[in-house]
């Protein structure tokens, strides 16, 4: 069971808007940063948001996180077929010091 | 170009012992911190534990503390990830990945991982 809860799967059609939800605790998300992590079949996880809502360069703006107590979500909009992969949430955790705890990702599938 | 690059993949036998190894380039090695993930197939990201390349100061998941042993040799910009006794559920892709610091901490380069599969 992961410290951080997403829902398993997220879909949607070409061009629509996609959330995915990130809940956590005081002592992860509610104290410390949110990253998302998007992995895509067979690779190794990238980063494409962190500190909450900032994108790497080379992320597209299509992609916006944000946090609100104890919750955090992905915001993936004009869904493309190349946004199909499984998306993690992650931040660290105060219970122990230097830990980072994960959330079980979500599935985003394009129909 | 900044990177890890992970060692090859490596098939086991219960009871066996294994070092996998994660090299750092393209950055100062000795200023970050590397953090060990593992994805058992067809599941999640769980985080395994994370050293200091300077100092080598580790934190452990409780879940894999005692476990696995973490290192790193600076002198030749490698971490490290062991285990004494492997047993098939340590069958699994296990990612390096460096926490960065113009990322707020985030893990921003990781290694491309490496297969373990343990079986008799």
């Amino acid at each position: 069971q992961s410290a951080l809860t997403q829902p398993p799967s997220v879909s949607g059609t070409p061009g629509q808007r996609v959330t995915i939800s990130c809940s956590g605790s005081s002592s992860n998300i509610g104290n410390n940063f949110v990253y998302w992590y998007r992995q895509l079949p067979g690779m190794a996880p990238t980063v494409v948001v962190y500190k909450n809502n900032q994108r790497p360069s080379g992320v597209p703006d299509r992609f916006s996180g944000s946090k609100s107590g104890t919750s955090a979500s992905l915001a993936i909009s004009g869904l493309r077929s190349e946004d199909e992969a499984d998306y993690y949430c992650a931040a660290w955790d105060d219970s122990l010091s230097g830990h980072v705890v994960f959330g079980g990702g979500t599935k985003v599938t394009v129909l | 170009e900044v990177q890890l690059v992970q060692s090859g993949g490596e098939v086991k036998e219960p009871g066996e012992s294994l070092k996998i190894s994660c090299k750092g380039s393209g950055y100062t090695f000795s200023n970050y911190w590397i953090g060990w993930v593992r994805q058992m197939s067809g599941k999640g990201l769980e985080w395994m534990g994370i050293i200091y390349a300077r100092d080598s100061d580790t934190r452990y998941s409780p879940s894999f503390e005692g476990q696995v042993l973490i290192s790193v040799d600076k002198s030749i910009n490698t971490a490290y990830l062991q285990w004494g006794t492997l047993k098939a559920s340590d069958s699994a892709v296990y990612y390096c990945a460096r926490r960065g610091y113009t990322t707020g901490e985030a893990f921003d380069i990781w290694g491309q991982g490496t297969v373990v599969t343990v079986s008799s």
